[in-house]
């Protein structure tokens, strides 16, 4: 059983380019989040989201980032108008449930880096 | 504002000896806790958890211990092994998904 996929593993923008990130959740996983974490710090929250919606993003900064989980195919979050600041990790994680008692199953991350 | 706090960036530590990882937090509405395991160029790995309604729980050598008086939350791992060597992330949940997470210690077991 294949665990949570992210691809690109690194990716490298130039400021004002797009970025997108995809996250393929673990089989039978349909609730997805987003975590941002900026180097010497920890992961934060970004948002939540089921099939075809959007539950929480209330981490999302409120220019610049979206996402959406559509019926097929992976989450994505894109970033428009990269800046230096955007540089990070960004971690995608599933759970099959509401992640209350369930932990939730992080995959390795996708490095962005904003030149 | 960093609800959860780590305040050991680092921790070395003896094979065989015990590890101890801190970790305290502000907001008082956290019901659940987690700790997650990260080696490099790898995500989080999902470890051991307690809810509020608890003040112990234990997993083979992993223990995490909470003292809702004090916000305050350790995991103890013992005995330590070199495969233990990785970053501890502390998080916290009041509300079952979001996660609030701590910067992380990271754990060096010497041989």
């Amino acid at each position: 059983n294949a665990g949570v996929m992210q691809n690109p593993r690194h990716l490298v923008r130039r400021r004002g380019q797009e970025a997108r990130l995809r996250c393929s959740p673990m089989k039978g996983h349909s609730h997805v989040y987003w975590y941002r974490q900026l180097p010497e710090e920890g992961l934060k929250f970004m948002v939540y989201l089921q099939k075809e919606n959007i539950i929480d993003e209330s981490g999302m900064p409120k220019e610049r980032f979206s996402a959406e989980f559509p019926k097929e195919g992976p989450s994505i979050l894109r970033i428009q108008q990269v800046v230096r600041g955007d540089s990070a990790a960004y971690f995608c994680a599933s759970s099959p449930e509401l992640a209350g008692g369930y932990e939730q199953f992080f995959g390795p991350g996708t490095r962005l880096t904003v030149l | 504002d960093q609800q959860v706090k780590q305040n050991s960036p680092s921790l070395s530590v003896q094979e065989g000896r015990i590890s101890i990882l801190n970790c305290d937090y502000t907001n008082s509405m956290f019901d659940y806790f987690l700790w997650y395991k990260k080696y490099p160029a790898e995500g989080p790995t999902f470890l051991i958890s307690i809810s509020s309604i608890k003040d112990k729980n234990e997993d083979g050598r992993f223990t995490v211990f909470l003292n809702k008086s004090a916000k305050h939350l350790s995991l103890h791992i013992v005995p330590s092994q070199p495969g233990d060597s990785a970053v501890y992330f502390c998080a916290a949940s009041h509300n079952d998904y979001k996660l609030s997470f701590g910067a992380g210690t990271t754990v060096t077991v010497r041989a």
